[in-house]
């Protein structure tokens, strides 16, 4: 069955990075666009990146667009979030989710979150 | 970017009753590509219907999904237990954009 796993998350200081991953197991990788999603402690889901299947193209929310970069590796079968200059507003569970098709489509699968707390 | 706004934020309703959540788009979506996600505190999003009415697998027929333009539909003929939770409508696309309405909490009455 498909399983995405993400893993990274934790506390950190406003300005400082991170790096978040998320494994997948089940799926031929290199074939779907996969996506990161946050949601802030008690509110809804925000879009924040997408990567094409072959890694070409890259897309960001523009809360986000500058500070944050996607990126696979579909010899591990694995996407990446870098997110530098972090901020209080961006503490928040970060799901990676899986396009149903190459990019462009509706979200299949998720993972179960990496909670990401920004914070002095 | 197209804004959905989700109504009502809360349905307060008992097992078995049915529940019509409302999804409207800012600008009409010609495409139709809109999908329709189920949260459950502490768990991730699960797909329930895409492209406005297709049901996702293994989700059962009491949901159904409906609309066009900018006037979009999720509807549980008869709640049960399971059903009670947060409900997300998104609209997707191919020229890239992806938003979320901000979510309807359907709760037991």
């Amino acid at each position: 069955q498909v399983q995405l796993v993400e893993s990274g998350g934790g506390v950190v200081q406003p300005g400082r990075s991170l790096r978040l991953s998320c494994a997948a197991s089940g799926i031929d990788f290199s074939n779907y666009g996969m996506h990161w999603v946050r949601q802030a402690p008690g509110k809804g889901l925000e879009w924040v990146a997408v990567i094409s299947y072959e890694g070409k193209n890259r897309y960001y929310a523009d809360s986000v667009k500058g500070r944050f970069t996607i990126s696979r590796d579909n010899s591990k079968s694995t996407l990446y979030l870098q997110m530098d200059s972090l901020r209080a507003d961006d503490t928040a569970v970060y799901y990676c989710a899986k396009d149903k098709y190459q990019l462009g489509n509706y979200f299949d699968y998720w993972g179960q979150g990496a909670l990401v707390t920004v914070s002095s | 970017e197209i804004v959905l706004t989700q109504s009502p934020a809360t349905l307060s309703l008992s097992p078995g009753e049915r529940a019509t959540l409302s999804c409207r788009a800012g600008q009409s979506l010609s495409d139709s590509y809109l999908a329709w996600y189920q949260q459950k505190p502490g768990q991730a999003p699960r797909l329930l219907i895409y492209e406005t009415s297709r049901r996702a697998t293994g989700i059962p027929d009491r949901f159904s999904g409906s609309g066009s333009g900018t006037d979009f539909t999720l509807t549980i003929s008869r709640l049960e237990p399971g059903d009670f939770a947060v409900y997300y409508c998104q609209h997707y696309s191919s020229s890239p954009g992806w938003t979320f309405g901000q979510g309807t909490k359907v709760e037991i009455k």
